[in-house]
């Protein structure tokens, strides 16, 4: 059974740094095919796809954090960071955490999804 | 990148009958490359459509997905009360992922 949870800092303030997590279970991020991602949802808005990292360390962003994101990840502890620089009151957003196998039938979408947290961005 | 817009913002229907929710992507897209999700709310996204007409396990046979090129539809047959949520539709191409507005279900 696969699960992942979110975790970090429900407050920040303006140009600081975020730094979540993701700590994932059901599957390993050695395993060829399998990939976490975050995406996030501004209150009342939109879902929004922002970072994926693959088992061979391929990475991918979308467009509306352009270079202010980086994905890692710790096999050994299964978990993945999403760090994003310079915060601002538009980054207030759920952030989720998903799962993706290139090799699921499910492919290429979303078929396991995190609780999600929610991150405030204010002084 | 491609621009998801889904019609209508908001449908208001009754338990039983039936929704017709669009999605149209500003370019053709694959439709393998296409799913649909439902939110509740406080709740994440579930994945209820892939490949533009393919249920996700344990998805009731009441949904279904149609459509090509540039445009796609999620039918509910007959709306059950948990039925009532937000939908989401989403494409893949070119390495990136890009979701519609959303149409969201309410109870008339």
């Amino acid at each position: 059974q696969i699960t992942l949870k979110e975790s970090g800092p429900t407050l920040v303030k303006p140009t600081q740094t975020l730094t979540l997590t993701c700590t994932f279970s059901g599957f390993s991020l050695t395993t060829t095919g399998m990939g976490v991602g975050w995406i996030r949802q501004p209150p009342g808005k939109a879902l929004d796809w922002l970072a994926l990292i693959y088992w061979n360390d391929d990475k991918s962003y979308g467009p509306s954090l352009q270079s202010k994101a980086t994905i890692t990840k710790d096999t050994s502890k299964n978990q993945v960071v999403l760090t994003i620089t310079n915060m601002g009151p538009v980054d207030t957003a759920t952030y989720f955490c998903v799962h993706i196998s290139t090799r699921g039938k499910t492919w290429p979408h979303f078929d396991y999804w995190g609780q999600g947290t929610l991150v405030s961005v204010s002084s | 990148e491609i621009v998801l817009t889904q019609s209508p913002g908001t449908l208001s229907l009754s338990p039983g009958e039936r929704a017709t929710l669009f999605c149209k992507t500003s370019q053709s897209v694959t439709s393998s490359y296409v799913a649909w999700y439902q939110q509740k709310p406080g709740q994440a996204p579930r994945l209820l459509i892939y490949g533009a007409s393919t249920r996700a396990t344990d998805i009731p046979d009441r949904f279904s997905g149609s459509g090509s090129g540039t445009d796609f539809t999620l039918t509910i047959s007959r709306l059950e009360p948990e039925d009532f949520a937000l939908y989401y539709c989403q494409q893949f191409g070119r390495s990136s992922w890009t979701f519609g507005q959303g149409t969201k279900v309410e109870m008339k």
